[in-house]
């Protein structure tokens, strides 16, 4: 397998556009997790799903964030409008139940 | 709630030294813990875990931590450092079950020098 896979590496968009973050976790886990790292606030979760459902968003700062995983293969982190306080690098990790956790390279957004 | 203290923002040693990274925990039951290490611009790759039994547990590249329950520590050793061993280092805390989630520490950035 080829671990977790995420898209772009690096984004770099303008204030008020829309950003879409995607990542396609190791094939049969069955969480998926998205962080956020900054330099100020470190490894931050955003949201985790479990079999493709949200369980636990409360990590995602504001409206503007949505988070969507339409199947077990693939998730999607859209920030809209984005801000250039959004900059960070955004990781994806997958698991399988209690197994370890595997993180992506992530995705390095800067929002000018 | 769960957090994780990494007390060392930047730590510097010379190659060939021994390393310890303190990492302190807060977890309302019996914690699963972990140490990553992350090179710049790369993600995060586990160096150990603990979830239960001995409490000293062996990870790849040489890397050992002890759990001591009393002190709520989690701290990485190295007998000996390479200069690849250069990253910043995270400590992270879980539980088990459905429940799980990482909460990670600050970081630890290490510095090796020549």
């Amino acid at each position: 397998d080829a671990g977790v896979i995420q898209s772009p590496r690096h984004e770099v968009t303008e204030m008020g556009q829309e950003v879409t973050l995607r990542c396609k976790p190791i094939s049969g886990h069955d969480y998926l997790f998205w962080y956020r790292q900054t330099m100020m606030r470190g490894l931050e979760l955003l949201i985790y799903f479990n079999n493709n459902v949200p369980i636990d968003d409360s990590g995602m700062p504001e409206d503007r964030f949505s988070a969507k995983m339409p199947n077990a293969s693939f998730s999607t982190l859209k920030i809209q409008p984005s801000e250039p306080r959004d900059s960070a690098v955004y990781f994806c990790a997958s698991r399988f139940r209690t197994g370890l956790a595997f993180f992506g390279q992530g995705t390095r957004l800067t929002v000018v | 709630a769960q957090s994780v203290t990494q007390p060392d923002i930047h730590i510097t040693v010379s190659e060939g030294a021994s390393l310890e990274l303190r990492c302190n925990y807060s977890y309302g039951a019996t914690p699963y813990l972990f140490w990553y290490v992350q090179s710049p611009g790369q993600g995060l790759q586990l160096l150990l875990k603990y979830f239960s039994g001995d409490t000293l547990v062996q990870g790849i590249k040489g890397f050992e931590a002890e759990f001591k329950r009393s002190q709520s520590s989690f701290n990485l050793r190295k007998p000996s450092v390479h200069w690849s061993d250069a990253a910043e280092y995270f400590c992270a805390v879980g539980g088990g079950g459905s429940n799980y989630k990482l909460t990670f520490g600050k970081g630890t950035l290490l510095t090796v020098n020549p």
